[in-house]
């Protein structure tokens, strides 16, 4: 069966210092990658998304990246963190092809001071 | 563009009775699929149903069934004899049939359970 990992799982970072967030999926192959961000309260805000190695899709312009340097890896980075990046980060994957749903990792809570 | 609105910020209802969350979308699309997730306090995202636009059938997982109006572009969850391990916050979300990623979400309904 398929599993997603992120870690951390909580993380706190004074403004201004870089940010790497890392997400893992284990027993799939290609799948589509996504990274989404809930502010407190709110729904869901899809930042990034993935179909394969080095290819990577921004939906919203901010100062945070996407990499993706395997097929089963995909990383969110920022170089200098701001108070507004503060919120649940949360991964997803979907099986490359299918139109199965998204299934989600158990998030990162950030907090940027 | 497509919206997804949940009208209802929060409900409550008692231990073993039934709920009703609703939802509405706009598209002009024909062929789509639609979610509800489900969002604990540890904020893990749970899928709770799909429903795809092309089938006429509602979806039922166990307690959770969905009333699907088409025409209406409404898409409500039902949760039968409501257990204390439901209360979280649900989301509905919609997905166009050629989409490779857009999942567009509601804000969420938060549900309480009263023992």
């Amino acid at each position: 069966s398929q599993t997603i990992h992120q870690w951390p799982a909580t993380l706190v970072q004074p403004v201004g210092s870089p940010l790497s967030l890392e997400c893992t999926v284990e027993g799939t192959s290609n799948p589509n990658l996504y990274w989404y961000r809930q502010a407190a309260g709110r729904g869901l805000q899809l930042l990034f998304y993935s179909v394969g190695i080095g290819q990577i899709s921004s939906e919203v312009p901010q100062n945070l990246s996407a990499s993706r340097p395997q097929d089963r890896q995909f990383i969110l980075s920022s170089k200098k963190l701001l108070l507004s990046d503060s919120g649940f980060y949360l991964c997803a994957w979907r099986e490359l092809g299918t139109k199965e749903t998204q299934y989600f990792g158990p998030g990162t809570r950030l907090l940027v001071l | 563009a497509q919206t997804v609105t949940q009208s209802q910020p929060e409900m409550s209802v008692q231990e073993a009775e039934t709920v009703t969350l609703s939802c509405t979308y706009d598209t002009s699309e024909s062929d789509y699929y639609l979610f509800w997730y489900k969002q604990p306090p540890s904020r893990q995202m749970i899928l709770v149903i799909r429903q795809e636009a092309y089938k006429q059938q509602n979806a039922t997982e166990n307690r959770f069934s969905v009333n699907f109006q088409k025409a209406a572009k409404s898409f409500s969850l039902k949760i039968s004899d409501s257990q204390l391990g439901d209360a979280a916050m649900y989301f509905c979300a919609y997905r166009r049939d050629d989409s490779n990623y857009q999942l567009i979400w509601g804000a969420g309904t938060k549900l309480i359970i009263k023992p």
